[in-house]
């Protein structure tokens, strides 16, 4: 079955204690990203990756860092994490375009609900 | 930058009830996704229309790409299709997908 898999689904924990959420998926994306969702602020792009080892800052990056070292996991570190970083977050990919007309489904993950304290 | 507009932002049914949910955007766009977002919270893919119609069961889409619109119809609503409907869009030669603000829908049994 294609889908993109998040881990953990859920995470409750303190303020610095560096934790990682990883994601992958089966379908031989290129494009990878990462999202958090808030109330009222919608969903905002973290950072998003093109191809293995190409990776680039969304709206909100601040606090967070990526890797891209395989096609199928782009994980996204949390190196100290804050309470403003409590939220959902959520993994997508999508194949390459292939020409202006002919662009690639996004398919998300399930979400990870973090919660910092 | 390209901005996505979805109305009504709140609508609530009774089941068996038909709806008609609307995202405008304000430049031509490449790609455009409806995903339902359930009580859960996971993120539902329902179509993938950058323009024309298609239908998938009891909900069908339309984009209209050079007026720049989206419609998502909902026929005969259960209390299943509750939750968050969002329309998504990418601007021709970006990568970035711009989501609206959804539409709330609660189906009453």
């Amino acid at each position: 079955e294609a889908q993109v898999t998040q881990n953990p689904r859920y995470l409750i924990t303190v303020t610095g204690k560096k934790l990682t959420v990883t994601c992958s998926q089966n379908m031989n994306h290129e494009y990878m990203s990462w999202y958090r969702q808030d109330p009222g602020l919608g969903l905002r792009q973290i950072y998003y990756s093109m191809n293995v080892e190409v990776t680039d800052k969304g709206d909100v990056p601040e606090g967070y860092k990526v890797s891209r070292k395989e096609k199928r996991n782009f994980p996204l570190i949390l190196e100290s994490p804050s309470p403003n970083q409590t939220s959902l977050y959520f993994c997508a990919s999508r194949r390459r375009d292939r020409g202006s007309e002919n662009t690639g489904e996004l398919f998300f993950g399930e979400g990870s609900r973090l919660t910092v304290l | 930058g390209i901005q996505v507009e979805q109305s009504p932002p709140d609508l609530i049914l009774q089941e068996g009830a038909n709806s008609t949910l609307r995202c405008n955007f304000s430049d031509s766009v490449n790609n455009l996704q409806w995903f339902h977002q359930n009580p859960w919270g996971q993120l539902i893919n329902l179509f993938y229309i950058p323009s024309g119609t298609k239908q998938n069961g009891r909900l069908s889409a339309t984009t209209v790409a050079t007026e720049r619109y989206s419609l998502l119809y909902i026929s005969s609503s259960q209390t299943t299709d509750s939750g968050v409907y969002f329309c998504a869009v990418r601007a021709s030669g970006t990568y970035k997908y711009i989501f609206g603000t959804g539409t709330r829908l609660k189906v009453l049994a």
